[in-house]
């Protein structure tokens, strides 16, 4: 069964913390993506890698970076946590040569930054 | 250039009524369309996708989606709603040459009365 598992499902951190956000997946696939929910605003993707050690910005990069040093794993860096990044985040994984393809989710972490 | 638009970020239908979420898109190449659901607190899962071929696809748990190319559609629909479909949903498009990125709408939350 493939499986993309985000560290934790619910966070709650400091203003001004640096917080790591983890994603491992299982399926070999190339590219790996972070979301994030906000209610009423969808999905909306922050940071995009299609490799090891090869990013993209997404539509919302600001204040967020990413690091992705194992093809498996993908981590999402909050430099200062700030009370406006509070929101859900997802985690995604597809094969990068098989755009039909869905992504698989993990099921989210919940962060607070108070 | 894609996007998706999704009508209604809220539809209330009776246990047992048709459900009909509506969803168009725009996109500069042939689209792959997907259908996910979100269950309260967890990530997102594929329930059906449009790849080529018939352009009446079904997917799990009962649901279906008509590709309509001339309409720029792809609406989702289940004859008989169910307390369990309970969620919200979320309709994507992806081209083959964004990468594999896919562009998500802002999601419509199904509520089902008894």
């Amino acid at each position: 069964d493939v499986k993309v598992t985000q560290s934790s499902r619910y966070l709650v951190k400091r203003t001004g913390e640096k917080v790591f956000l983890e994603c491992v997946q299982d399926m070999d696939h190339e590219n790996m993506f972070w979301y994030r929910q906000d209610p009423g605003l969808g999905l909306r993707l922050i940071y995009f890698s299609y490799d090891v050690k090869m990013k993209e910005k997404g539509d919302i990069p600001e204040g967020y970076s990413v690091s992705r040093e194992k093809k498996e794993r993908f981590s999402l860096i909050l430099e200062s946590a700030s009370t406006n990044q509070t929101s859900m985040y997802l985690c995604a994984s597809r094969f990068s040569d098989r755009v039909n393809t869905e992504a698989f989710f993990g099921q989210g972490t919940r962060l607070t930054v108070v | 250039a894609q996007s998706v638009t999704q009508l209604g970020s809220h539809v209330s239908v009776s246990e047992g009524a048709l459900v009909l979420l509506r969803c168009n898109y725009s996109s500069s190449v042939p689209p792959y369309l997907f259908w996910y659901v979100q269950y309260p607190n967890q990530g997102l899962q594929l329930l059906l996708k449009y790849t080529t071929g018939a352009t009446l696809v079904k997917g799990i748990n009962g649901f279906e989606a008509e590709f309509k190319k001339s309409e720029t559609s792809f609406h989702l629909t289940k004859p008989s709603a169910h307390m369990s479909d309970a969620a919200e949903y979320f309709c994507a498009v992806s081209g083959n040459t964004n990468a594999g990125k896919s562009t998500f709408g802002d999601g419509t939350t199904l509520t089902v009365k008894p």
